[in-house]
């Protein structure tokens, strides 16, 4: 089955500095890639739609300035927690679409979980 | 816009024995898919089971089968002999077709397989 790899895992970064986790599709090509938030023991929330070579798209709520997603290429995608917070403090999920052919089905990654002191 | 509950937050089950996860939506739309998703304490996230809404017949795998009920909108997963590594959240989504493929989660249940 397909492959969507996240890095890294875990980290742990001081308050006001910047993170960024990459989420990767290893043996297909995603042209669209989603990024979730979810907190202790609730769902995943939605953060935004990452689409290959174009602008994301934020959910409501989201700051956009805040969560900077870039998606360069058809296997890559990145978040960026700019001036991290300790409520910024999360387990971050990536999804990601096949672009061959429309299968109903999205590929998650493994999560990060990031902690901010 | 679409909803998807789940109104068990925690369930549990003796190992071997069957367990069933309850889910509802809400849409206008015709055509959807369904999905349950297993994340277990490692938080990777693993498609049990997929349900497309234009077959009347229910998607079953392996010990996994759906009881899908269009009209009422009810999307139950019955887990069959319950294995210790049954343990883990099941969420419920919901995809609407040829709109970018975003998922509408609900809002999980933990299911406990006891020994």
């Amino acid at each position: 089955g397909a492959v969507v790899s996240q890095h890294p895992s875990r980290v742990i970064c001081k308050s006001g500095t910047s993170v960024k986790i990459e989420c990767r599709s290893l043996d297909f090509q995603a042209t669209t890639m989603f990024w979730y938030r979810q907190f202790p023991k609730q769902s995943l929330m939605l953060m935004a739609t990452s689409n290959e070579g174009s602008k994301a798209t934020y959910e409501q709520g989201v700051e956009k300035d805040k969560f900077l997603i870039n998606h360069a290429s058809l296997t890559l995608s990145t978040l960026t927690v700019t001036s991290a917070h300790p409520e910024d403090s999360s387990f971050y999920i990536c999804s990601a679409r096949d672009h061959r052919g429309y299968t109903g089905e999205l590929f998650f990654g493994e999560g990060s979980r990031l902690t901010v002191l | 816009a679409q909803t998807v509950t789940q109104s068990q937050p925690e369930m549990s089950v003796q190992e071997a024995e069957t367990v069933t996860l309850s889910c509802t939506y809400d849409t206008s739309e015709n055509n959807y898919y369904l999905f349950w998703y297993k994340q277990p304490p490692s938080r990777q996230m693993i498609l049990v089971i997929r349900q497309e809404a234009y077959k009347q017949q229910n998607a079953t795998e392996n010990r996994f089968s759906v009881n899908f009920q269009k009209a009422a909108k009810s999307f139950s997963l019955k887990i069959s002999d319950s294995q210790l590594g049954d343990t883990a959240m099941y969420f419920c989504a919901f995809m609407k077709p040829y709109a970018g493929n975003m998922l509408t989660f609900g809002g999980g249940t933990r299911l406990m397989v006891k020994p």
